[in-house]
């Protein structure tokens, strides 16, 4: 499988404060940036789209202002959670797919984020 | 839309013995995917199986293998000769026009 590598792996911040979350494709050119959240005991569900030098799609629920994505390269991709309040808190993932590849997508290991 | 359906939170499984979780889904593309993912207590999300809808054999992958009933939109998998290494969340997956998924199901396998 693909190998893919979030920074930070846990982080947390006072409440009002931003965080910016990396995720980077080690051997593949990432066209398409999948974003996902995933609270405790909880299914994956996807925040947010972002195709390499285009403005991020976002899910429904989803406030595109707090959660800013950034995919200037083919192998970065960012998430930043501006002005953070507790209920942000959760496992942040990320999930790259290449050129060409329609269908099976790989994951980062996760940024688990705990605003006090 | 697309939905995913998993109807068992937990699952439990003597260790060699075999295992089987459901996942139903629905879905109006006429040409999708599935899959089942493993998530383990690291959380790190495992590619476990992927079944392409256009095809009719089942996929296998060692001691992993599934039931996909396609008229049914059902997708279960099977593990055979579970080892204390499975035990993990399982997620069943739909990518039509994005990937999509079930609620999980934690499997718990007894020594």
């Amino acid at each position: 499988g693909a190998v893919v590598s979030q920074h930070p792996s846990w982080v947390i911040c006072k409440s009002g404060t931003s965080v910016k979350i990396e995720c980077r494709s080690l051997d593949f050119q990432a066209t398409t940036m999948f974003w996902y959240r995933q609270f405790p005991k909880q299914s994956l569900m996807l925040m947010a789209t972002s195709n390499e030098g285009s403005k991020a799609t976002y899910e429904q629920g989803v406030e595109k202002d707090k959660f800013l994505i950034n995919h200037a390269s083919l192998t970065l991709s960012t998430l930043t959670v501006t002005s953070a309040h507790p209920e942000d808190s959760s496992f942040y993932i990320c999930s790259p797919r290449g050129l060409g590849s329609t269908d099976t997508q790989y994951f980062g290991p996760g940024t688990r984020l705990t605003v006090l | 839309a697309q939905t995913v359906t998993q109807s068992q939170p937990e699952m439990s499984v003597q260790e060699a013995e075999t295992v089987t979780l459901s996942c139903t889904y629905d879905t109006s593309e006429s040409d999708y995917y599935l899959f089942w993912y493993k998530q383990p207590p690291s959380r790190q999300m495992i590619l476990v199986i992927r079944q392409e809808a256009y095809k009719q054999q089942n996929a296998t992958e060692n001691r992993f293998s599934v039931n996909f009933q396609k008229a049914a939109k059902s997708f279960s998998l099977k593990i055979s000769d579970s080892q204390l290494g499975d035990a993990a969340m399982y997620f069943c997956a739909l990518h039509g026009n994005k990937l999509v998924f079930g609620a999980g199901t934690i499997l718990r396998v007894k020594s």
